[in-house]
């Protein structure tokens, strides 16, 4: 089945410092690709749609320039949390859409949780 | 906001089936209903989805109410891996295209 990579799986950084996460899909392509936020014993929170080759699109409240999303290629998105302060430390969860398929499956990566010392 | 709702917790004896029960009352005609699971600390896995007409395949059975305000996951013979948080999910079109919006889910415990 289609596997969607998602690295580091845990970081710890110092407060300031800016983390990258990358979502890979390693076996088909994907136009569209999904970044969620989960805080302990909560559901998945969507934060944004990362379309390659253009702009993301953020959900409401979530700030464009605290999380920059780039997609520049049918296989590759990254998450950067610029300046990371404590209260940015959480679980992150990408998802991709295989471009081959119909809309009806999301794959997930395993996520990341990131904690900001 | 989420579309969907469905109980907070269930437990099930392991061996025995699971059924878990999801309103989506709102749901449009087409409109899928998809189901995910989270095992703790990991991503989403899909389970199944389905429009109309009753789905299985060899995770689970999905069964969707004639006027499909409803549906119900069946796990036929649960064991104790199946211990997850169960999303049940419809799709919602943003201002961007589809998306995928998680409620709260469904912790079920698989109890031996």
């Amino acid at each position: 089945g289609a596997v969607v990579s998602q690295h580091p799986s845990r970081v710890i950084c110092k407060s300031g410092t800016s983390v990258k996460i990358e979502c890979r899909s390693l076996d088909f392509q994907a136009t569209t690709m999904f970044w969620y936020r989960q805080f302990p014993k909560k559901s998945l929170m969507l934060m944004a749609t990362s379309n390659e080759g253009s702009k993301a699109t953020y959900e409401q409240g979530v700030e464009k320039d605290k999380f920059l999303i780039n997609h520049a290629s049918l296989t590759l998105s990254t998450l950067t949390v610029t300046s990371a302060h404590p209260e940015d430390s959480s679980f992150y969860i990408c998802s991709a859409r295989s471009d081959q398929d119909s809309w009806e499956k999301l794959f997930f990566g395993s996520g990341t949780q990131l904690s900001v010392l | 906001d989420a579309k969907t709702t469905q109980p907070t917790s269930m437990d099930c004896a392991e061996g025995r089936a699971a059924n878990l029960p999801c309103n989506h009352s709102t749901i449009s005609g087409n409109e899928y209903v998809y189901w995910y699971r989270q095992i703790h600390s990991q991503g989403p896995q899909y389970i199944i989805h389905g429009l109309k007409n009753n789905e299985t395949n060899e995770m689970a059975s999905l069964i969707i109410t004639e006027d499909r305000k409803s549906s119900t996951l069946i796990l036929p013979h649960a064991t104790l891996r199946d211990t997850a948080v169960y999303y049940c999910i419809v799709r919602v079109a943003g201002e961007y295209g589809n998306k995928l919006v998680f409620g709260a889910g469904t912790i079920l415990r698989v109890k031996s």
